[in-house]
C-alpha cells in the first residue's frame, strides 16, 4: 500500500518568509510524527499527534514553528519568519497506534528545506 | 533526560565481513529500541524493533541485534555484509509508557567495499 507522502520533496525560500510543508501519512494510522534533520545533526523530535489529543509540541525549537493535523489524517508544519539556521530535511512518520507493535513508525521522503 | 549514543560515526568494510555497530542509551525506565537504515537516495526504513520478550530480535537482510538491558545496549550486528548494506544505520529510543517520540543517535555511515 502507499507509503507516508511529504511535499514538497524541496523547498527553497528566502529569509523571513513563511514556509508550509504538508505530510500524508498511512491510511488508517492514528499517530503522526515530525522530525528534523540537520546537517551534522542528529533526528529531532518536533510534534507528535494522536488521535484527537492534544499534540505534544514539547520539540518545536520556537514559536516560529506550529503544525496541524486536519480531520486526524493530513498534517501541515509551518513555519514563520524563515531563519537559515531552519535549514534542514523536515521528516514525517506515522504509525498505526501507540501500543506494542503499532506504535513502529513508518517514514516520509522528507522535505529538504533551504533557506537563503 | 534519554539520549542515545552511536559510537562509530563511519565504517569501511570489505564485502563478507562482520559488522557490529554500538548503541547504548541513557534513560532508567523501559524502552523500546529501534535499528533503521538510510540507503543512499532513499527514506529512512525499519531495520529490526525490540519491543519485549527474546532480546535478540531478528530483522531484515540477516541484521539483528540484542538488547542487553544491564548494559543499556542495543548493538546491531551481521555476520557478513554485502555492497549492498552501504547505508546510514540509525539507533532510536522510545519511552515505553506515555511518550512515543523517539530519540536518536547520531548515525553510522557505513561503507561497504566489493
Amino acid at each position: 500500500g502507499a507509503g507516508v507522502s511529504q511535499s514538497p520533496s524541496n523547498k527553497v525560500t528566502e529569509k523571513g518568509k513563511d514556509v508550509e510543508l504538508r505530510c500524508d501519512p498511512i491510511s488508517g494510522h492514528t499517530a503522526l510524527y515530525w522530525y528534523r534533520q540537520s546537517l551534522g545533526q542528529g533526528l529531532e523530535f518536533l510534534i507528535y499527534f494522536q488521535g484527537n489529543s492534544a499534540p505534544d509540541k514539547s520539540g518545536l525549537p520556537s514559536d516560529r514553528f506550529s503544525a496541524e493535523r486536519t480531520g486526524g489524517s493530513v498534517s501541515t508544519l509551518t513555519i514563520q519568519r524563515t531563519q537559515q539556521e531552519d535549514s534542514a530535511v523536515y521528516l514525517c512518520a506515522s504509525s498505526l497506534g501507540t501500543s506494542g507493535s503499532h506504535e513502529t513508525q513508518y517514514f516520509g521522503p522528507g522535505t529538504r528545506l533551504l533557506v537563503l | 533526560a534519554q539520549s542515545v549514543s552511536q559510537h562509530n560515526h563511519h565504517v569501511i568494510l570489505s564485502e563478507a565481513a562482520s559488522l557490529e555497530l554500538g548503541c547504548n542509551y541513557s534513560y532508567g525506565g523501559t524502552v523500546n529500541l529501534f535499528w533503521y537504515v538510510q540507503y543512499p537516495g532513499q527514506h529512512l526504513q525499519l531495520l529490526l524493533k525490540y519491543f519485549s520478550g527474546d532480546p535478540l530480535v531478528k530483522g531484515i537482510k540477516g541484521f539483528e541485534a540484542e538488547f542487553i538491558k544491564s548494559k543499556f545496549s542495543f548493538n546491531l550486528r551481521k555476520p557478513s555484509v554485502q555492497w549492498s548494506d552501504t547505508a546510514e544505520y540509525f539507533c532510536a529510543v522510545n519511552n515505553a509508557g506515555n511518550n512515543r517520540k523517539l530519540i536518536w543517535g547520531l548515525g553510522t555511515s557505513l561503507a561497504v567495499n566489493p
